[in-house]
C-alpha cells in the first residue's frame, strides 16, 4: 500500500490568496511529481523532483512553485490564486532504482476551487 | 510530438471480458503502463510493459507491441468494482509520464 499523503484534500478559496498544498511521503522514494487534472482530462505533469534541492518544470506550464528541502517533502505554492488555477492537483512518487519498473504511487488528491 | 490516444468511454456488463486499446507516439519510449483511477481517488498501478508481448496479472492482463506504438489492457470476469477510468501512460527518456486522457468504464448487472 502507498504511503503517500495530501494535505488539505479539499480547499476552496478566494482569488490573490497565497495557498500551499502539502505532499508527504514515507517510502524513501527519491522521485517527486505534481500533475494537475481537470475532470474528465488527462493528468499532466507541472512539477518533479529527483531528490532534495532539485526540482524542475513539467510540460505543462504552472504558475505554481515547489520547494524540496527534505526527501519526504515537497510542497507545492501558488502565491496569488486565480480561478483559473481552479483543478485537482495529484503527488506522486517513485524509487530510483534500475531495472525495475519504478512505477509512480499516487497521493489521494487536492481538489482546489478558487473563487 | 508526444501522444497517446485511447477511447473516452465503454460499457460491459458483470462477468464479461473488456478491451481498453491504447496508441500512441512518442519519443524516447521507456515503458507503457496503465493505472486504475475511481472517481475522485488517486489512480492506482494495475500493470507495466516495456518488452513486446502480454503480461498477465489476474483478472488483468496487458499487451505492447512497440513496433505498432500500440497497447491494450484485457479485463476478464468483469466486477462491479471495476468500473473506473483506465489511464494508459507512457515513460518517455528516464522516468517522466504522459498520460491517455483515459477511458472511462461503466459495468452494468
Amino acid at each position: 500500500e502507498a504511503d503517500i499523503y495530501q494535505t488539505p484534500r479539499y480547499l476552496v478559496i478566494g482569488t490573490g490568496k497565497k495557498i500551499t498544498l502539502e505532499c508527504s511521503q514515507t517510502m524513501g522514494h527519491d522521485k517527486m511529481y505534481w500533475y494537475q487534472q481537470d475532470p474528465g482530462m488527462e493528468l499532466h505533469l507541472i512539477h518533479y523532483s529527483y531528490g532534495v534541492n532539485s526540482t524542475e518544470k513539467g510540460d505543462l506550464s504552472s504558475e505554481s512553485t515547489v520547494s524540496r528541502i527534505r526527501t519526504e517533502h515537497f510542497p507545492l505554492t501558488l502565491e496569488s490564486a486565480r480561478p483559473s488555477h481552479t483543478s485537482q492537483y495529484l503527488c506522486a512518487s517513485s524509487d530510483r532504482g534500475l531495472g525495475f519498473v519504478n512505477e509512480q504511487f499516487f497521493g489521494p488528491g487536492t481538489r482546489l476551487t478558487v473563487l | 510530438g508526444q501522444n497517446i490516444d485511447q477511447p473516452t468511454e465503454m460499457t460491459a456488463t458483470e462477468g464479461a471480458i473488456v478491451q481498453i486499446n491504447c496508441t500512441y507516439q512518442t519519443s524516447g519510449f521507456n515503458g507503457l503502463f496503465w493505472y486504475q483511477q475511481h472517481a475522485g481517488e488517486a489512480p492506482t498501478f494495475l500493470s507495466y510493459n516495456v518488452l513486446d508481448g502480454l503480461e498477465e496479472k489476474g483478472r488483468f492482463s496487458s499487451f505492447l507491441s512497440r513496433s505498432k506504438g500500440y497497447s491494450y489492457l484485457l479485463l476478464k470476469e468483469l466486477q462491479m468494482k471495476d468500473s473506473a477510468s483506465y489511464l494508459c501512460a507512457v515513460r518517455y527518456n528516464t522516468d517522466k509520464l504522459i498520460f491517455g486522457t483515459g477511458t472511462r468504464l461503466q459495468v452494468f448487472p
